[in-house]
Formats: structure tokens, C-alpha cells, sequence
């Protein structure tokens, strides 16, 4: 099915550990994006890349790198994992800004 | 930066009832769209809608732009329509940010 594909769906690292979380979309969309959503605080944008080969900081980018690898994915790393960042992780990707599409997200334990 | 207000952040209502939900921003936006996050926690974009008013099925949206609210209704409610609904905008950077949510209760 088309769509927004997001690998692994839960994860737990021990403090300092690194994982790069993946983020694959087969609709032919521009602009790709990584959230957080942590309990009583929406979603906060990490990183966002208008098309392939740009991209910037959003609200909360520190802690995390990102690749846009090609036009289809979008990676999330975390160089050395912090209890602060334990959280559910949301990729998403759009066309024309006016519809977005989001994968079903990761859950990230680091203890 | 621009800020989003979502009221109320908690809502329960018994099945059939109607509701709205308001979502206030404090600069002018190009982009406000509209989202339900279901209670298994998957995101789907219900309205883009950054002026005027959209209906599909049982649930609308009118935004007043020049007003800086935007506003969504519910009609009839069922218990599937239970999850947290969010607002988010577009900034001039064109960075997309939400606001905190209105959780949703249907119940039976």
C-alpha cells in the first residue's frame, strides 16, 4: 500500500547508544519531516527537508542529525541516546503542503 | 514564534451529541490544516483548510483567517470519533507546527 513506512515501529537503547531511525515514502512527495510527540505536547518538529538534498532545523533539533538520503527517504539518527528522548517518533511527507501523510511512528525507550 | 491554542484540551461527550473544537494563532499563517490522531495513535489529515469552510461527512471546518481561529465541528458523534484532533499552521519558514491537542471521549 502507498504510504509513509517507518522502521522499527519500538525501540529501547541504554544511554549513550545510537540508532538511526528510517523513514521511506513511495507517493512521489517533496517535503519530508521527523516529530516527537511526547504526552501533553502535541508534536514538535525535529527536522524537515523541503525537497531532496536540502534540509533545516525545526523546533527541537538538538540531539539528532538527519539524511535525506534520496527522494523517497528521510533517516532520523541519534549519535548518543539521552533519556530526554524517549518519545514516539513521527515521519511524515507532503506534496503541495496541503495534505500530509504520516507513518504509524516509532516508540523509543532509552533508559 | 508564531503560537497555536487548542480549547478545550479535554472533551467527553455521549455518542449522538455534537461538538466544536477551536484552534487560535497568533500570526497570520497560509497553511492551517487539521488532523485526528486515533486512540491506536495513527495521525490522519482530515481538512487543509487556511480560510473559508470544508465539510466532509459529518465533520467540517471554518477558518477566519483575518480573525486568527479556526474552528472544527463534529456532528453526531461516534465512538470511533474518539482520539486527540490537532491544529497545526504553517509559519512564513514554512515550518508546520501543531498545537497540543483536544482529546476527544465518545462515549457509548
Amino acid at each position: 500500500n502507498a504510504g509513509v513506512t517507518q522502521t522499527p515501529k519500538f525501540q529501547v537503547l541504554k544511554t549513550g547508544q545510537s540508532m538511526t531511525l528510517q523513514c521511506a515514502q513511495d507517493m512521489n512527495h517533496n517535503s519530508m519531516y521527523w516529530y516527537r510527540q511526547d504526552p501533553g505536547m502535541g508534536l514538535r518538529l525535529i527536522y524537515y527537508s523541503a525537497s531532496e538534498g536540502t534540509t533545516d532545523k525545526g523546533e527541537v533539533p538538538n540531539g539528532y542529525n538527519v539524511s535525506r538520503l534520496n527522494k523517497r527517504e528521510f533517516s532520523l539518527r541519534l549519535e548518543s541516546a539521552a533519556p530526554s528522548q524517549t518519545s514516539v517518533y513521527f515521519c511524515a511527507s507532503t506534496l503541495n503542503q496541503r495534505g500530509y501523510t504520516f507513518g504509524s511512528g516509532t516508540r523509543l525507550t532509552v533508559v | 514564534g508564531i503560537q497555536v491554542e487548542q480549547s478545550p484540551p479535554d472533551l467527553i461527550l455521549q455518542e449522538g451529541a455534537n461538538s466544536t473544537l477551536r484552534c487560535n494563532f497568533s500570526d497570520s499563517v497560509n497553511n492551517l490544516q487539521w488532523f485526528h490522531q486515533n486512540p491506536w495513535g495513527q495521525l490522519i489529515n482530515l481538512f487543509y483548510i487556511p480560510s473559508g469552510t470544508k465539510q466532509n461527512g459529518r465533520l467540517s471546518a471554518t477558518t477566519v483567517a483575518t480573525e486568527r481561529y479556526s474552528l472544527l465541528y463534529i456532528s453526531s458523534s461516534q465512538t470511533t470519533d474518539s482520539g486527540v484532533y490537532f491544529c497545526a499552521v504553517m509559519r512564513r519558514d514554512d515550518k508546520i507546527i501543531f498545537g497540543k491537542g483536544t482529546r476527544l471521549h465518545i462515549l457509548p
